[in-house]
């Protein structure tokens, strides 16, 4: 299972609006509305932040949203803040023989 | 509070074995599906198994497909991860994750704090 296309990094400057893209396949990001997203800190566990292309867990600031189209999922953070700086990984569900897959993972700089 | 608790990690030589627990607390680990996830140092994410609530269905990822062997204990509140031929590329910091009731589908809400799993002789 080929991990999921994310950008090696993204930036912004506070205030700011910034967009991550995933791109899978027709097989899992396309396929289905299981796509997530989370924030990882340095030295940290990673953290759920969206869920099912566009929930918000109890607690995730509404700076957060997410999106799909066709194979690409989207997450966008608004209002970037200087603690909204870590990597952030989409997962989505798949059809291959295990259930999930993870993107590549983006570093989110905050200028 | 939900909480997952690691333990097992070690240094361990290629070739050779080990088993992560994870002790589950503040929900009922009967009802949900639990992962492993993997990261190894300065890398992403890697998806390791799955299993499901009532420990009847297992997944694997193809990179410790016949290595590698989840179970759960339900009365105890404790997941599992069997590692067996260990390789160098299997070091990283393991993460014990729940997901949702079925193994499929929607987020994987609570990680423990990873335990760090070392192949090297």
């Amino acid at each position: 299972q080929s991990a999921l296309t994310q950008p090696a990094s993204v930036s912004g400057s506070p205030g700011q609006s910034i967009t991550i893209s995933c791109t899978g396949t027709s097989s899992d990001v396309g396929g289905y509305n299981y796509v997530s997203w989370y924030q990882q800190h340095p030295g940290k566990a990673p953290k759920l932040m969206i869920y099912d292309v566009s929930n918000r867990p109890s607690g995730v600031s509404n700076r957060f949203s997410g999106s799909k189209s066709g194979n690409t999922a989207s997450l966008t953070i608004s209002g970037l803040q200087a603690e909204d700086e870590a990597d952030y990984y989409c997962s989505s569900y798949t059809s291959s023989s295990t259930p999930y897959v993870f993107g590549t993972g983006t570093k989110v700089t905050v200028l | 509070e939900v909480q997952l608790v690691e333990s097992g990690g070690g240094l361990v030589q290629p070739g050779g074995s080990l088993r992560l627990s994870c002790s589950a607390s503040g929900f009922t680990f009967s009802s949900y599906a639990m992962h492993w996830v993997r990261q190894a140092p300065g890398k992403g994410l890697e998806y390791v198994s799955a299993i499901s609530s009532n420990g009847g269905s297992t997944y694997y990822a193809d990179s410790v497909k016949g290595r590698f062997t989840i179970s759960r204990d339900n009365s105890k509140n404790t997941l599992y991860l069997q590692m067996s031929s260990l390789r160098a590329e299997d070091t990283a910091v393991y993460y014990c994750v729940r997901g949702g009731t079925a193994v499929a589908g929607t987020g994987l809400d609570y990680w423990g704090q990873g335990t760090l799993v070392t192949v090297s002789s």
